[in-house]
């Protein structure tokens, strides 16, 4: 079935610095891509989302990029502070499985202050 | 917080044992979804609804049954327990469909299912 891959599994940056997590798809029909941030014990939360129409969007310190060619895209955090350590998911509708989110496996940032 | 309601929070069950895992939500969207999240898999969708009593299956729904009798409650229904169902279940509601324009989906803060 059509799946959602992202990498790295696991990303230790300085506070201050940039981090990137990247993921790729293989439905070549998938047209939302979110990010959900998830802090310990608690649900997913949507922090950013691109449109298959944009090629990147911006919201002050995160930014999200899409390749639609390539069938990637990726998250942007910059000036990491220790309240952006969380597991980060990837999303992408998969018209497979009626337009459904599936999710990659997850990257657990830390941000070390 | 969206108001969604996971319940119960934890439950510890025997290997052949029923379970039913409760959503619900006070936002009245039509939308409500089962995940189910599992180390090195992010989420899964098990089950969603689109409405009361219209409910389709998602990637990973066998051993799993749903219900919507109601707009605010969707059941989540192991019939026979496995330990391949221990896991951390999320319900998810939304406005519209995940890939509409504008649309958020508001998760609630998951069951912590152990099949013994």
């Amino acid at each position: 079935g059509e799946n959602v891959e992202q990498h790295p599994s696991t990303l230790s940056v300085q506070e201050g610095d940039s981090a990137v997590i990247k993921c790729t798809y293989s439905d070549s029909a998938s047209n939302y891509f979110p990010w959900y941030k998830q802090e310990l014990g608690k649900g997913p939360q949507l922090i950013i989302d691109i449109r298959s129409n944009v090629g990147e969007k911006k919201d002050q310190r995160i930014a999200v990029t899409l390749n639609k060619t390539a069938k990637h895209f990726s998250l942007h955090i910059t000036e990491t502070q220790p309240e952006d350590s969380a597991v980060y998911f990837c999303a992408a509708s998969i018209k497979e499985y009626g337009n459904k989110l599936v999710f990659g496996a997850g990257t657990i940032l830390r941000v070390k202050s | 917080d969206a108001g969604i309601t996971q319940s119960p929070r934890h439950k510890v069950t025997e290997t052949g044992t029923p379970v039913t895992l409760r959503c619900h939500q006070t936002e009245n969207h039509r939308y409500m979804y089962w995940y189910r999240q599992d180390p090195g898999h992010g989420l899964r969708l098990i089950h969603y609804s689109y409405g009361v009593k219209d409910t389709d299956k998602g990637e990973v729904s066998d051993g799993y049954s749903v219900s919507r009798s109601k707009t605010e409650d969707f059941l989540l229904t192991l019939e026979s327990a496995t330990s391949s169902q221990t896991s951390v279940y999320f319900c998810a509601i939304s406005v519209l469909p995940f890939d509409e324009s504008g649309t958020e989906a508001f998760f609630g803060q998951g069951t912590r299912l152990t099949v013994v």
